[in-house]
């Protein structure tokens, strides 16, 4: 069965580092997702993407992140300078369709975030 | 603001039935989703709900109100290995996806 998949599982990094976070979402999917959690805490919405564009994006994700689909099979989540209030997991989700009714979105197994 | 509850906590009996509550206060409504979420792993989908009423998936079923706000997800025949979150995501009217805090399900022998 296709799955997205994530890499790295985790990563650690020193504060003000830039980060790239990798996934390849499902190969026929059109809508991509990144999510993150901090431990313990909710699931919180940073950005979806279509169409080769950001189409939704919530307060969290300012400036210093940015998405990207380079090839046609990735998607990555950049930070360009880490904080310590970065440190959480990371989710991609893809789902299939050009409409909302193609509505489950699979999720990536995660990247652990560790900014020391 | 967005606004979902859900009982940060329950604890059942192995083939006992439970009934995991939600109630959401969003800026518009496109659908209400369940997801199952083990302990350090991704969240995966358990059910949609977009209109009113219940939807069934074999030991699993998810109830919706709009006019109330209000969703349960309703669990039968526990199992030992449906101990984990319970995640209610309701997609507002800018399609994104505003998440609940979770209910921990503990299933005891």
């Amino acid at each position: 069965e296709p799955e997205v998949t994530q890499t790295p599982s985790h990563q650690v990094t020193q504060m003000g580092q830039e980060v790239i976070l990798r996934c390849v979402p499902i190969s026929n999917h059109l809508y991509f997702y990144w999510y993150r959690q901090i431990l313990g805490q909710k699931v919180e919405f940073l950005v979806s993407f279509y169409n080769n564009e950001i189409s939704e994006k919530s307060e969290i994700f300012d400036d210093q992140f940015s998405v990207e689909r380079p090839d046609g099979s990735n998607f990555t989540l950049k930070i360009r300078s880490t904080k310590l209030e970065d440190s959480a997991m990371y989710f991609c989700a893809s789902r299939p369709g050009a409409s909302d009714s193609s509505y489950e979105q699979y999720f990536g197994p995660g990247t652990r975030l560790t900014v020391t | 603001g967005q606004n979902i509850d859900q009982p940060t906590e329950m604890t059942a009996t192995e083939g006992a039935i439970v009934q995991i509550n939600c109630t959401y206060q969003t800026s518009g409504f496109n659908g209400l989703f369940w997801y199952q979420q083990h302990a350090g792993e991704a969240p995966t989908f358990l059910s949609y709900n977009v209109l009113d009423g219940l939807e069934e998936k074999g030991r699993f079923s998810s109830f919706l109100s709009r006019s109330k706000g209000y969703s349960y997800l309703l669990l039968k025949e526990l199992q030992m290995k449906d101990s984990a979150s319970y995640l209610c995501a309701v997609k507002d009217s800018n399609y994104q996806l505003i998440w609940g805090a979770g209910t921990k399900l503990i299933i005891k022998p």
